[in-house]
């Protein structure tokens, strides 16, 4: 069964780094795209970008270019997403989620999503 | 970027009632919306893809109407295990949106 599997809560001072980790199972990682997608606490969800898992080439949402990165082992059918010089105000669980399209040319809906990552940013 | 505002944002409903959820787009996404249910503590699940098509495995209690900027989810007859928080999705284009969500109480 497809299981995306993400990596365990992270707490991290402001102007630090984190690295989130999604392991795919169940399917062929390459084929299809990954989208991340964060919700601050009490708050709905916000689209971050996906990534091509063919190609390896990110698309980033208006508002999370330069500090946000995607990227990918195929080898170990992982996708990350990594973070930098955190603010407060990127605390949030982070969750990655399949795209359901079996071609990985472009991001629609999600039919698989990983359990969550929280971040939390604090001093 | 296109807007989705889902009404009403807070809904208390009884066992077995019909409920309804809007959702509108501030510009015509033609059937491009899908349907998220998320429970406290987990990751969405979907529901309803291309406004009307039932995800395999969804109770058909579930169903979903409307195209360009005027969209519905329905559920028949609400179950116990409804009571959650629903959210809309359009990928016309990106981004990708979602509407602000509406969370189902027990009344």
């Amino acid at each position: 069964q497809v299981q995306l599997v993400q990596s365990g809560s992270e707490l991290k001072k402001p102007g630090a780094s984190v690295k989130v980790s999604c392991k795919a199972s169940g399917y062929t990682f390459v084929g299809y795209a990954m989208n991340w997608v964060r919700q601050a606490p009490g708050q709905g969800l916000e689209w971050l970008g996906w990534i091509n898992t063919n190609t390896g080439n990110p698309t980033y949402a208006q508002g999370f270019t330069g500090r946000f990165v995607f990227s990918l082992d195929t080898s170990v059918s992982t996708a990350y997403l990594q973070i930098s010089s955190l603010k407060a105000e990127d605390t949030a669980v982070y969750y990655c989620a399949r795209d359901f399209r079996m071609d990985s040319s472009s991001s629609d809906y999600f039919d698989y999503w990983g359990q969550g990552t929280l971040v939390t940013v604090s001093s | 970027d296109i807007q989705m505002t889902q009404s009403p944002s807070t809904l208390s409903a009884s066992v077995g009632d019909r409920v309804t959820i809007t959702c509108r787009a501030s510009q015509s996404i033609s059937s491009w919306l899908a349907w998220y249910q998320q429970k406290p503590g987990k990751a969405p699940k979907l529901l309803i893809y291309k406004a009307s098509s039932l995800e395999s495995g969804v109770p058909s209690r579930f169903s979903g109407s409307g195209s360009g900027t005027e969209f519905t989810l329905t559920i028949s007859s609400l179950q116990p295990d409804d009571f959650a928080t629903f959210y809309c999705q359009q990928y016309n284009s990106y981004p990708l949106t979602f509407g602000g969500g509406t969370k189902v109480e027990i009344k």
